[in-house]
């Protein structure tokens, strides 16, 4: 079965720094999609980056990139030039597809706190 | 173009009461879905659906039931709430966003069960 680790429940960074949020994944299949959502206090899930399988260079939005390690089956989200606005729940999740589903696997979350 | 929308937003319901939270879509999206999230948790699957007129279990269906009324519209209800259905509820819908898939999630539901 297909899973997803975050190992940093919480992690703590200062404004204006660059911070590395951990994600490991578990699958089988040679086809697969990795994304990352933040989720502020307000509770909605934000989309933020997405990682193909396939695709040979790592995926980057604004100030988001996504280190991807296919060797290691890891897919860190790294934020560059943190904001206070980053401080919310990042979850990392990925996409499995097979004959009768096709949804998304969430891991438990890291709770990122910036401070000025 | 609203995206999707979730009602209500937040609810208080007594153990052995029964509900039914609505979500819709007007992207014109296939795929629906229902995830509750727990505290400290990710979103957990509850129910699914791939297509108009088809639904299925996902990790989590026990005290669930769903129904997929038209390609907009997907409804969950709880026919006897227990509090270990506390939690936050989203729907989502697959589509192509910035990403060549992207799942678009509703606002949520905060459901309390006393």
């Amino acid at each position: 079965a297909q899973k997803i680790t975050q190992t940093q429940p919480g992690m703590f960074v200062q404004e204006k720094e660059a911070v590395t949020l951990d994600c490991t994944y578990d699958t089988s299949d040679q086809s697969y999609g990795l994304f990352w959502y933040k989720q502020p206090s307000s509770g909605e899930m934000i989309f933020l980056i997405y990682q193909g399988s396939y695709d040979e260079q790592n995926a980057t939005e604004g100030r988001y990139s996504l280190n991807f390690q296919k060797a290691r089956k890891s897919a860190n989200l790294v934020i560059s030039a943190s904001q206070l606005g980053d401080s919310a729940m990042y979850f990392c999740a990925m996409r499995e597809l097979s004959y009768n589903t096709d949804k998304l696997i969430f891991g438990t979350g890291t709770r990122l706190q910036v401070f000025p | 173009n609203a995206g999707v929308t979730q009602t209500p937003k937040f609810q208080v319901l007594k153990t052995g009461q029964s509900m039914t939270l609505q979500c819709a879509q007007d992207m014109n999206h296939n795929s629906m879905y229902w995830y509750r999230q727990d505290p400290g948790m990710g979103l957990r699957l509850i129910y699914y659906s791939a297509s108009e007129g088809t639904t299925d279990k996902g990790e989590v269906p026990n005290g669930y039931n769903v129904s997929r009324l038209n390609k907009r519209e997907f409804s969950l209800r709880l026919e006897s709430a227990a509090p270990s259905q506390t939690s936050v509820y989203f729907c989502a819908s697959w589509g192509t966003g910035r990403a060549p898939y992207e799942q678009y999630f509703g606002p949520g539901t905060r459901l309390t069960v006393t």
